[in-house]
């Protein structure tokens, strides 16, 4: 029963280069997320998406892309990876409707160096 | 806009003490109400949530928590603390009708746990 895999666990990337994560959820859910996780400022939403082939953007989208190509998986982009982008970043997901339960992978981390 | 205050960043408690997190909340209406928990390395853990009906809700691992509409509050309490309760714990509130954006988070309370 693996809920919501993410890859890579760990990465470190120069300043300018860029990398994608992938989100993978296997319990069919229409909501997926990506949130960011710095000390002191909880978890802020970066893009997410309701369908297949839909995104939008959450709370602190720049510098970031998004793609849902796959109604299981989920992909964020940095095109060109800046130092303030180091964070752990977790993607999450729920099923539409019902009290709004998120279910977390167990998050990567990304140093920008 | 909703938003989520926890005001201790960190609390330490020793095991077998009891427990309260405090979580305050604004928004116009009763919101969904949600306390996760998060070990080191690890994602985020769904401890118990309240969305109607009965203000004290249990939850998993011995914790509950109590919704207080006049003091906009949803302070999350445990009566005895085990070592392995030591983690952080984040606050959430969602705008009831399932509007997919909607969920905010505290900014953590972080526990420690002293033999």
């Amino acid at each position: 029963n693996a809920g919501v895999t993410q890859t890579p666990k760990f990465r470190v990337l120069k300043t300018g280069q860029s990398m994608t994560l992938l989100c993978a959820q296997d319990m069919n859910h229409e909501y997926m997320y990506w949130y960011r996780q710095d000390p002191g400022m909880g978890l802020r939403l970066i893009h997410y998406s309701v369908g297949e082939g839909t995104t939008a953007k959450g709370e602190v989208p720049d510098g970031y892309n998004v793609s849902r190509l796959k109604k299981q998986n989920f992909l964020l982009g940095l095109e060109s990876a800046a130092p303030s982008q180091t964070s752990v970043y977790f993607c999450a997901s729920r099923k539409q409707g019902g009290t709004g339960e998120l279910f977390f992978g167990e998050g990567s981390r990304l140093t920008v160096l | 806009a909703q938003s989520v205050t926890q005001p201790d960043i960190h609390i330490t408690v020793s095991e077998g003490a009891s427990l309260e997190l405090r979580c305050n909340y604004s928004y116009g209406a009763t919101p969904y109400l949600f306390w996760y928990v998060q070990s080191p390395g690890q994602g985020l853990q769904l401890l118990l949530k309240y969305f109607s009906g009965d203000t004290l809700v249990q939850g998993i691992k011995g914790f509950e928590a109590e919704f207080k509409r006049s003091q906009s509050s949803f302070n999350l309490r445990k009566p005895s603390v085990h070592w392995s309760d030591a983690a952080e714990y984040f606050c959430a509130v969602a705008e009831p009708g399932g509007s997919a954006r909607q969920l905010t988070f505290g900014s953590g309370t972080q526990l420690t746990v002293l033999p």
